[in-house]
């Protein structure tokens, strides 16, 4: 059974830093690429970044780019999302998301929870 | 960035009733589209692909269809366990979802 799970959200204030993590069970990761999905009640379900499965394509939504960095270690089955510059509007529930050949979606964590606020 | 417009934002029906929603695309995706069920404190779940591709454990009441730029998740005989927000993906041009519609209890 696919098992993604998040780890890292929390409280953070406006311009800190924080570190998602996700563990990935039940599939073999390094031929998966990977992806982070965020979700707000205001702006609903965004994608956030992505990573093939050997880090050999990269790429980040325009909202995050400059902030936030994806990487993964495959030799530890995880991935991550680096945020930096943390704004309010990134306040969400963070989705760890496994993609097919074909780009779509699906597998999900159970979501981690960022809260960017004074 | 393609925009994907789900109609309508909320539907209310009863159990057994036919159940359709909509979902446009600012430009065409070809046949690169997912649909997703997502009930309260859950991830999305994926249940079609590629337009009209049922994943697997999907019950057979789900479909889906269209391409370009109109598609449509057509549920035949909605289930109690279908009461739930529904949405589109569409995987052509990075990634991009609807912004949900709603299925509630008539």
């Amino acid at each position: 059974e696919v098992q993604l799970v998040e780890s890292g959200g929390g409280l953070v204030k406006p311009g800190g830093s924080l570190r998602l993590s996700c563990a990935a069970s039940g599939f073999t990761f390094s031929s998966y690429n990977m992806n982070w999905v965020r979700q707000t009640p205001g702006k609903g379900l965004e994608w956030v970044a992505s990573v093939s499965s050997t880090s050999y394509y990269i790429f980040h939504a325009d909202s995050v780019k400059g902030r936030f960095t994806i990487s993964r270690d495959n030799a530890k089955n995880s991935l991550y999302l680096q945020m930096n510059s943390l704004r309010a509007e990134d306040t969400a529930v963070y989705y760890c998301v496994r993609g097919t050949t074909t780009r779509y979606f699906d597998s999900w964590g159970q979501g981690a929870l960022v809260t960017v606020s004074s | 960035d393609i925009q994907m417009t789900q109609s309508p934002s909320t539907l209310s029906a009863s159990v057994g009733d036919r159940v359709t929603i909509t979902c446009r695309a600012s430009q065409s995706v070809s046949s690169w589209l997912a649909w997703y069920q997502q009930k309260p404190g859950k991830a999305p779940n994926l249940l079609i692909y590629k337009a009209s591709n049922l994943q697997s454990g999907v019950p057979s009441r789900f479909s889906g269809s269209g391409s370009g730029t109109e598609f449509t998740l057509t549920i035949s005989s909605l289930q109690p366990d279908d009461f739930a927000t529904y949405y589109c993906h569409q995987y052509s041009s990075y990634w991009t979802f609807g912004q949900g519609t709603k299925v509630e209890i008539k």
